[in-house]
């Protein structure tokens, strides 16, 4: 079975540049997750998707990131513009249930590295 | 690869070592606890979940431990292994899930 799959691996922007960063999840799995991992920490949940609807987007700074999963598959994560700040991992997950809160395994996929200069 | 430990605790061992790595929680309402193993590099990988009914699940060489009264959390690995050495993660679930400190283990041959 193939994971889940994220590009780009590495991107090196200046801030107040704009990315984009894209993710597959695995084949069947409703629930869609992006993480933000800052380097030495925990990954901290930033949006989750059940098919294309957001279930929470709490932790998602809305001024100047957005996401959107339009199909209910294929997601994308955007940063515009990017400070300092934002230079971290991005991670996408997926999970087979299909109900909110519940506890199926989530899989996560390598990452995208962003530095921002 | 980029290393993800750092600023984490470390815990050293030999080779063939049992290593017990510890976590604190703090949401009492969390119902689910999830060990995962990060690579540097590499995303959080699944090893062990456990769910606040129970308090000890093993698997292969390994075994979660969950004592909700002081809300700790606690892996052993059995018989160490160079190519455990990571970054291990608690996670806990309530309605999202959140991620503890890590900590990094580090196996010498």
């Amino acid at each position: 079975e193939a994971g889940v799959a994220q590009s780009p691996r590495y991107k090196i922007i200046e801030k107040r540049q704009s990315v984009a960063f894209w993710c597959n999840p695995i084949s069947g799995h409703a629930t869609l997750y992006w993480y933000q991992q800052i380097l030495g920490q925990g990954p901290k949940l930033l949006i989750q998707f059940q098919n294309n609807g957001v279930v929470d987007d709490s932790q998602l700074p809305k001024d100047r990131f957005s996401a959107e999963r339009l199909k209910g598959v294929d997601s994308t994560l955007k940063i515009q513009p990017a400070k300092l700040e934002d230079s971290a991992v991005y991670l996408c997950a997926s999970s087979l249930d299909r109900g909110g809160g519940s506890t199926d395994t989530q899989y996560f996929g390598p990452g995208t590295r962003l530095t921002v200069l | 690869g980029e290393s993800v430990g750092l600023h984490l605790p470390t815990l050293s061992v030999q080779e063939g070592d049992n290593s017990i790595i510890n976590c604190a929680y703090s949401n009492s309402a969390s119902d689910y606890f999830i060990w995962y193993k990060q690579e540097s590099g590499k995303g959080p990988q699944f090893i062990i979940d456990i769910r606040s009914n129970m308090d000890k699940r093993q698997g292969q060489r390994v075994t979660v431990l969950l004592n909700k009264t002081v809300k700790h959390l606690s892996l052993q690995i059995a018989a160490t292994q160079p190519g455990d050495s990571a970054v291990y993660f608690c996670a806990e679930m309530d309605s999202t899930l959140t991620f503890g400190k890590g900590t990094m283990l580090l196996v010498s041959p």
